[in-house]
Order: C-alpha cells, then structure tokens, then sequence
C-alpha cells in the first residue's frame, strides 16, 4: 500500500484555523471510515486525535475535528493555541487487517 | 492512566537480531489489542504487527513478515516484538500502542525506543 499524502507544513497564527489534507485512493479512504488523526510532539508519546474520519476521544479538545470527502480526509484545528504546534499523522485502514499512514505534516504556531 | 514504556532499542549489525519489549500499566492489559508502529525519523509512521488479547490472533505489515514475531505475555502485562534479518531500512523509533480494532485507531501510545542498525 502507497503512503497517503500529506501537505509536509502548514502554518497558522494564534485564533486562526487550519486544515490539514489526507489524500488517500478508492482502497483506503475511499472506501473505509477509518481515518485516524495523530498528534506527535518530541519527547512525548503519540496521541490519538481522530478516529472514524471524525470521532474525538474523550479528552480531545472540540476545537479538533476531522471530515471525510470521496479519498481526501481533513483535520481542521479552530481557535489555535501555541500547544497546537506538533506534526499530524492520519492513517487510514485498508482492509486484511492492514494500515496506511501519511508522511505528517508539520503545524507551525506563528 | 493507561502507561505505556518500550525499551530494547539499541545499535545493532545489518543482519542480527533485537527484542524490544513493552511495559504496560494503569488498564487492563489482557483485555486489549497491542500493536507495534515505527517511525523512520523526518518520515512517516508504519504499522508494524498486531496482537488480539489472547495472543492467537496476529498479523503483519508485509514489510517484516517472515522477520518480526509479535507476542505478548499477559501475565506480566508485557508486549514483545522479536526482530531478525534487520537492515537499513529497519533504523527507526519503535512505539507500542493499544490498537481498537473496530475504530481502526491506535489508541495509547508508548514514547518509542530507538533501533539504529548500522556497521
């Protein structure tokens, strides 16, 4: 399976918000509602942000949300705050008990 | 609060063998998925290998099928990944997670241990 892609940065002032793309094909998000969203920052464990496309686990702020259109997810991040500056993975199951990652983007807190 | 802590990584010769091993506290260990994830650093994430609960139920990404052998002793509360046959292409952080298998999400993660595989 092919990594799916992510834009490598993106970047947003205090309060602004920002879209993070996931574009995948036909065999993985195309066809699945299994897109995840994960927060990656040094020194700390990964944390799961988004899962099925759009459902935050519980301790996850609203201000993060996750949309689905035919292979491209999103992750949308409103209101942001310096502690949002991370990279961002989404991944996508692809069915046979197997999973795609994207290559992360980086958020910048300007 | 769910706790969970690789440890293994070393620097290792192209064809030889590591164990990493995950040390899991604050939930109950038996009754979740465990799966293992890599990041190379500067790329992307990729799975790795899955375990059910039970430890009979396993799976592999093709990239280390034949040459990783998953386990899990739930007794000790303790994930293990077996690595053989490692090349280049093996150097990576290594992290454990819980895995929900209906919401296709990993749930918990551990920071990762390093494997450099280098002569």
């Amino acid at each position: 399976q092919s990594a799916l892609t992510q834009p490598a940065s993106v970047s947003g002032s205090p309060g602004q918000s920002i879209t993070i793309s996931c574009t995948g094909t036909s065999s993985d998000i195309g066809t699945y509602n299994l897109v995840a969203w994960y927060q990656l920052k040094p020194g700390k464990a990964p944390k799961l942000m988004i899962y099925e496309v759009s459902k935050r686990p519980s301790g996850v702020s609203h201000r993060f949300s996750g949309s689905k259109s035919g292979n491209t997810a999103s992750l949308t991040i409103s209101g942001l705050q310096p502690e949002d500056e991370a990279d961002y993975h989404c991944s996508s199951y692809v069915g046979s008990d197997d999973w795609v990652f994207g290559g992360g983007t980086k958020l910048t807190v300007l | 609060q769910v706790h969970l802590v690789a440890s293994g990584g070393d620097l290792v010769k192209p064809g030889g063998s590591l164990r990493l091993s995950c040390a899991a506290s604050g939930f109950t260990f038996g009754d979740q998925y465990m799966a293992w994830i890599r990041q190379v650093p500067g790329r992307g994430l990729e799975w790795l290998a899955y375990v059910g609960t039970t430890g009979s139920t396993i799976y592999y990404a093709d990239s280390v099928k034949g040459r990783f052998t998953i386990s899990r002793d739930n007794a000790k509360n303790s994930l293990y990944l077996q690595m053989n046959g490692l090349g280049a292409e093996d150097t990576a952080v290594y992290h454990c997670a819980t895995l929900r298998p209906y919401w296709g999400a990993f749930e918990y993660w551990g920071q990762g241990t390093l494997v450099t595989v280098s002569s």
